[in-house]
């Protein structure tokens, strides 16, 4: 059964400073995907990553994928308020997409 | 370009009615999915379409259906709600061609309340 896991589940952070959230999953899959979900609304893809040694930026996000270690991390760069939301993963499984439990990241002023 | 809509935005049930989600898509593409959200999940797979013609049964299909009437749309039908199918619900899409590596875009949600 493939398990993808996320760490942290939470995050509460100050502006200004830089974390990392990890993203491990127990398959083989070299394809997986970062997105954002706002408080109540629906999920907006960030990142795309569709091989191994994979880097994406975007503004203050960078994603990365190392499909030796089956993990994948999304790295915050002097996080701003804006970026609080909740981050899931997921791991493509041909049809089907398997999920993170999402980490939930709380930028303070 | 709407993208994937869904309707209806918020729904409550009563214990045992039966209501059916809606969702279309106007991208033209291949795979739909129907998800369901929970407080602190991650979104679990109810029921998916590769293409058109096709449904298969995800993580969690127990009490639901779903049609895929056209390339465009695909419900899903509660027929006999229950407290425990209190969620969110997603529909979302993928394409076009071979889905792997295709971004899944996702509706607004329906918020269903079964009381």
């Amino acid at each position: 059964e493939l398990k993808v896991e996320q760490n942290p589940l939470f995050l509460s952070m100050q502006e200004g400073k830089n974390y990392t959230i990890y993203c491990n999953y127990s398959t083989t899959s070299d394809r997986l995907y970062w997105y954002r979900q706002d408080p109540g609304k629906s999920l907006e893809s960030l990142f795309v990553l569709l091989s191994n040694g994979a880097v994406k930026q975007e503004g203050r996000l960078m994603a990365s994928l190392d499909t030796k270690a089956r993990l994948s991390t999304l790295h915050i760069t002097a996080a701003v308020h804006d970026l609080s939301a909740t981050y899931f993963c997921a791991v493509d499984e041909y049809y089907q997409l398997i999920w993170g439990a999402g980490t939930k990241l709380i930028i303070k002023p | 370009n709407a993208g994937v809509t869904q309707t209806p935005k918020f729904q409550v049930l009563k214990t045992g009615q039966s209501m059916t989600l809606q969702c279309a898509q106007d991208m033209n593409h291949n795979s739909m999915y129907w998800y369901r959200q929970d407080p602190g999940m991650g979104l679990r797979l109810i029921y998916y379409s590769a293409s058109e013609g096709t449904t298969d049964k995800g993580e969690v299909p127990n009490g639901y259906n779903v049609s895929r009437l056209n390339k465009r749309e695909f419900s899903l039908r509660l027929e006999s709600a229950a407290p425990s199918q209190t969620s969110v619900y997603f529909c979302a899409s993928r394409g076009p061609g071979l889905p792997s590596g295709n971004t899944i875009y996702f509706g607004e949600g329906s918020w269903l309340t079964v009381v």
